[in-house]
């Protein structure tokens, strides 16, 4: 079974309105998240390493106000899309690990579609 | 240059023959290498890391060249099953959650 929750899988929003995506670790303790972009016929890019208790480490190119991630316990952590535009459209994917020596578990991701 | 790059295909082959897939990767310093399997609108899914003395699962075998900077990825006997899009990924450290991933590559195994 899954290991890596994350909900909502498909959310469809009106310009101008925030979306929060969770990603929840399911048996196991997750210290470090990774929240990952992927537009069509793209590959996946990373945005950010979320930290549990500290502040997330975004990659060049994305937005901390923009995108806002909040790793308050070891088996959740969230990413809040801000005032969202239609080019923010994508499928959004977190992954977890036990540890770094531990394979990655991806979530199912959630398809954001904003109108 | 990409970080990763990839042939995005579509490779489209009959059942059961034999498929390569390559990849190279621009940073020298890259530690740990994967193949992952992404099926269509859904999360990808490790099929298999790779080693540097090669590897194999299957019908699947998994090579790394460091010195040319080339990963591959063979599958024997296609299935239909084995229809997806194939991710080259990269770890530039031990840490294996910062990946970088290749654009994929597209299989369809026809009957």
């Amino acid at each position: 079974g899954a290991v890596v929750s994350q909900h909502p899988s498909r959310v469809i929003c009106k310009s101008g309105t925030s979306v929060k995506i969770e990603c929840r670790s399911l048996d196991f303790q997750a210290t470090t998240m990774f929240w990952y972009r992927q537009f069509p016929k793209q590959s996946l890019m990373l945005m950010a390493t979320s930290n549990e208790g500290s502040k997330a480490t975004y990659e060049q190119g994305v937005e901390k106000d923009k995108f806002l991630i909040n790793h308050a316990s070891l088996t959740l952590s969230t990413l809040t899309v801000t005032s969202a535009h239609p080019e923010d459209s994508s499928f959004y994917i977190c992954s977890a690990t036990r540890d770094p020596n531990s394979p990655l578990h991806f979530g199912n991701g959630t398809r954001l579609t904003v109108t | 240059r990409k970080e990763v790059e990839q042939d995005p295909g579509p490779f489209n082959v009959p059942e059961g023959a034999t498929v390569a897939f390559n990849c190279t990767y621009s940073n020298s310093a890259s530690q740990s290498f994967f193949w992952y399997r992404q099926d269509c609108r859904k999360e990808p899914k490790l099929l298999m890391s790779v080693y540097s003395s090669g590897n194999e699962d299957g019908r699947f075998t998994a090579q790394l060249n460091r010195a040319s900077q080339y990963i591959s990825l063979l599958i024997r006997d296609s299935k239909l099953s084995d229809s997806a899009t194939y991710l080259c990924v990269v770890a530039l450290s031990s840490n294996t959650g910062k990946l970088i991933f290749g654009q994929g590559t597209t299989l369809q195994v026809k009957p």
